[in-house]
């Protein structure tokens, strides 16, 4: 596709299940971001993938949080053991980065994820 | 590490009026500036950013943002609101000289422009 693809656009989860959040980025993009934000609330970072290199992780709020980016493009969030304070919309972003490319990043639409 | 600071969280203008959304940053190389919109209920997107030459840039929906160096600041401006310019503006920066740096985000500012 032309742009940020995430899925599910809205997850409804019973506290404690835990949940999987996809992003496709664009095509040839080589960082990817996820983010978390409350509602009007700013984003919250909370991991960095860039090309072959160990991705940052230093945004993750918890242990229940992980993310994986499979063959450098799909990447996968998963929430174990979801609290109520998780629930929020989850953005992933991809960028192209090094030589000429700039970085500016193009945002999917998001997961909203709600706790019950 | 690279950081940036948006002072106010939130800014009201009249419509017609001229806006200003504040933005420094730091940064310990040369910096890529950038600023996003996030309308209503909708997703992120990008509006403009800084690489190199011309300290003013222009972007979309008539905006543009003035680099300024000594200050280390990269404030969003535009002549004239519209109320459709009402929404949530995030800017951020990159270290130019670490090829595969990540973008920094400010805490963002909400911009409301009344009738």
């Amino acid at each position: 596709g032309a742009g940020v693809s995430q899925s599910p656009s809205n997850k409804v989860t019973e506290k404690g299940k835990d949940v999987e959040l996809r992003c496709d980025p664009i095509s040839g993009h080589t960082a990817l971001y996820w983010y978390r934000q409350s509602l009007g609330q700013g984003l919250e970072f909370l991991i960095y993938f860039q090309g072959n290199s160990a991705p940052d992780k230093s945004g993750l709020p918890s242990d229940r949080f992980s993310a994986e980016r499979t063959g450098g493009s799909v990447s996968t969030l998963t929430i174990q053991r979801t609290q109520q304070e998780d629930s929020a919309v989850y953005l992933c972003a991809s960028s192209q980065q090094g030589g000429a490319n700039t970085g500016e990043l193009f945002f999917g639409e998001g997961s909203r994820l709600t706790v019950l | 590490a690279q950081s940036v600071a948006q002072p106010e969280d939130q800014v009201n203008v009249a419509e017609g009026n001229p806006l200003t959304v504040k933005c420094t940053y730091s940064v310990s190389g040369n910096p890529y500036l950038f600023w996003y919109v996030q309308y209503p209920n909708r997703g992120l997107q990008f509006l403009l950013k800084y690489i190199t030459g011309d300290n003013l840039v222009k972007g979309s929906y008539g905006f543009e943002a003035e680099f300024n160096k000594s200050q280390t600041s990269f404030h969003l401006k535009k002549p004239s609101a519209l109320v459709s310019d009402s929404a949530l503006y995030f800017c951020a920066v990159r270290d130019v000289n670490t090829n595969a740096g990540k973008s920094t985000f400010g805490d963002g500012t909400t911009l409301t422009v009344k009738p």
